[in-house]
């Protein structure tokens, strides 16, 4: 049992270039989210689903993209890379009898 | 605009002594919260939690208080080891349009265990 795998863990990339981060779960949950965490700061939302086929913005969506075609994957696009972006993206998952997110391990971005 | 942060951003402490980390909230519709450990180099894992209808919530080691009134919460750690060093997150639940839940974070207590 996996829970959360999120790929790549690491990654640089050129202002200007497209990437998307994965995330996939084998819990059966229905709501997924991506977050960004800065140094030295809390996470920020940057979109979450409630379940396949549902997306909404969360409080930093700019500069991104999301899908959910499946309940198990929700990709997290970035189109035109900036050095804003450079962060720590986490993935978290919630079912609806859980407490709270299950984390995966994130994913380290640099935009240089 | 409303958020939840943390009185202190460090806290060293002795092994074995007793540790409190503090996190304040402005939201006072709010009526969840949860305490994370982040480990260095991993995602955060869920504590323990409190909804607002509770004071006081125990776990193993751990205990969750909640001043509705002064809108404080904290994170109480018996016997602090040094596998207890981590950043500690506060976060505080708010609904979305589609009624997912969403959690706001604070900004993080880095807690150090001296030998």
């Amino acid at each position: 049992n996996a829970g959360v795998t999120q790929t790549p863990k690491f990654r640089i990339l050129k202002i200007g270039q497209s990437m998307t981060l994965q995330c996939a779960q084998d819990m059966n949950h229905n709501y997924m989210y991506w977050y960004r965490q800065d140094p030295g700061m809390g996470l920020k939302l940057i979109y979450y689903s409630v379940g396949a086929g549902i997306t909404d913005k969360g409080e930093v969506p700019n500069g991104y993209n999301v899908s959910r075609s499946t309940t198990e994957d929700f990709p997290l696009r970035l189109e035109l890379a900036a050095p804003s972006q450079t962060s720590v993206y986490f993935c978290a998952t919630k079912g609806r009898a859980t407490s709270g997110y299950t984390f995966g391990s994130g994913t380290r971005l640099t935009v240089v | 605009g409303e958020s939840v942060g943390l009185h202190l951003p460090t806290l060293s402490v002795q092994e074995g002594d007793n540790s409190i980390i503090n996190c304040a909230y402005s939201n006072s519709a709010s009526d969840y919260f949860i305490w994370y450990k982040q480990e260095s180099g991993k995602g955060p894992q869920f504590i323990i939690d409190i909804r607002s209808n509770m004071d006081k919530r125990q776990g193993q080691r751990v205990t969750v208080l909640l001043n509705k009134t002064v809108k404080h919460l904290s994170l109480q750690i018996a016997a602090t080891q040094p596998g207890d060093s981590a950043v500690y997150f506060c976060a505080e639940n708010r609904l979305y349009r589609y009624y997912g839940q969403n959690f706001v974070f604070g900004p993080g207590t880095r807690l150090s265990v001296l030998p």
